[in-house]
């Protein structure tokens, strides 16, 4: 069955600085990969995705991931984190049933993001 | 153009009760699927509607349940409700149940049972 890993509860950076938040996933196939953020009483907003092609994916809000096969990762990295992106980001992989008639998202942990002034 | 939008936002139930929960997809959209995301964890796939059908289950109990009316809208029944069920259930919404269609998340209702 596949899984996903976010060693990281929680990351603290100053506003201003990089930012790197981890994933590590498990899945036989090609894997299908996302990153969600949400916000405190929000629904989850999708970030990127990588289905196939160049491993670095560009997303919104200036976020990047970058798909490494042999590491079996899926890391978001940002240059430059403002304040607004204090909240809850979720690494996830697709699964797509062989039937091809429906598939599922399995999620990480989280990790929550703190950005102080 | 409307988002997923789910209701009530908030509930409060007792053990043992039922309760029904419910989504309008994204304008457009024909395909619901719900999640649970229980407090400090990842949300934790319930199931999956598509053309009025259940298309795939997570590793839930029959006690949850689900429908998908003809305008793609779609109800979470849940029976014999346990203190573990408290949880902010998803929505989720999607063109077709291909994994390159992306999902769009309503903002959840929050269930608290006593």
């Amino acid at each position: 069955a596949q899984s996903v890993t976010q060693p990281d509860i929680h990351i603290t950076v100053s506003e201003g600085a990089s930012l790197e938040l981890r994933c590590n996933y498990s899945y036989g196939a090609t894997p299908y990969l996302f990153w969600y953020v949400q916000s405190p009483g929000q629904g989850l907003q999708l970030l990127l995705k990588y289905f196939s092609g160049d491993t670095l994916v560009q997303g919104i809000k200036g976020f990047e991931a970058e798909f490494k096969r042999s590491q079996s990762s899926f890391n978001l990295r940002k240059p430059s984190v403002h304040w607004s992106d204090a909240a809850e980001y979720f690494c996830a992989v697709g699964v797509s049933i062989s039937s091809g008639s429906a598939r599922q998202l399995t999620f990480g942990s989280g990790t929550q993001l703190t950005v102080l002034p | 153009d409307a988002g997923v939008t789910q209701s009530p936002t908030h509930l409060i139930k007792t053990r043992g009760q039922q309760v029904t929960l419910r989504c309008s997809p994204k304008s457009g959209h024909d395909t619901v699927s719900w999640y649970q995301q229980a407090l400090g964890q990842g949300p934790q796939f319930i199931f999956q509607y598509y053309e009025e059908e259940e298309r795939q289950r997570g590793n839930f109990p029959d006690r949850f349940s689900g429908h998908q009316f003809p305008n793609y809208s779609s109800e979470l029944n849940v029976n014999a409700l346990l203190l573990g069920d408290s949880a902010l259930y998803l929505c989720a919404s999607s063109l077709g149940s291909s994994v390159y269609s992306p999902l769009h998340f309503g903002n959840g209702t929050r269930l608290t049972v006593t």
